[in-house]
């Protein structure tokens, strides 16, 4: 079966400028995440969707930030105006079902942001 | 609150030598804990997890046993290899939100042949 894609795998924008990462989960998984790794830091939970629904978006830094999944299928996390502090290295996983323990998450290769 | 603490790196170690990668966890409610791998150009996946006390998580000849007493699941692993180069992430869920993970800030390893 075909892993988590995201695109574009590098990403270099101006600062004020925006920005839109794709993900295209495992087919069949209900269950997406977004999280984020700041400057070779800890990876941080943005948010989960459960098909097209925000399940938990807690993890969202400011509303600079927005996620989408339309139709449930693929998702696309915006950020506008981009900020220097945004950069870094962004992740999209699925999961077939809900929670991590029972069903793993499955990763993509993530996208690399990098704010000038 | 949720937080994880892994050693910093690199690591570099010579094929066939021990490693320890250690990992300490705070943790609100139950949590059930997880070493993730990176390997260069690939996204996160798996290692091994473990999900209550005095459990041992094994994979690939990588092992972690959850001590809820010392809060740590270190990994370890007798003999590595080249290709165990990547960098590992230990992570844990918890019962109050076991869709959110939290991971350390990962620990890169180098094994030299």
């Amino acid at each position: 079966e075909a892993g988590v894609t995201q695109f574009p795998s590098h990403s270099v924008i101006e600062k004020g400028q925006t920005v839109t990462l794709r993900c295209d989960p495992i087919s069949g998984h209900d269950n997406l995440y977004w999280y984020r790794r700041v400057m070779g830091k800890e990876i941080k939970f943005l948010l989960h969707f459960v098909k097209e629904s925000k399940q938990d978006e807690s993890g969202m830094p400011n509303n600079r930030f927005l996620a989408e999944r339309t139709g449930g299928t693929y998702s696309t996390l915006k950020v506008q105006p981009a900020e220097l502090e945004d950069s870094g290295v962004y992740f999209c996983a699925s999961s077939q079902r809900q929670g991590g323990v029972d069903s793993p998450l499955h990763f993509g290769n993530g996208t690399r942001l990098t704010v000038t | 609150g949720n937080s994880v603490t892994q050693m910093e790196g690199p690591v570099t170690l010579s094929e066939e030598a021990f490693l320890t990668i250690n990992c300490t966890y705070t943790a609100t409610g139950y949590p059930s804990l997880f070493w993730y791998v990176q390997y260069p150009g690939e996204g996160l996946q798996l290692l091994l997890k473990a999900t209550k006390a005095d459990d041992k998580g094994s994979n690939k000849g990588f092992e972690a046993t959850y001590r809820k007493e010392t809060t740590s699941f270190h990994l370890e692993k007798g003999s590595v290899q080249v290709s165990d180069s990547a960098v590992y992430f230990c992570a844990l869920t918890t019962t109050y939100n076991f869709n959110k993970f939290y991971f350390g800030s990962g620990t890169k390893l180098n094994v030299k042949p």
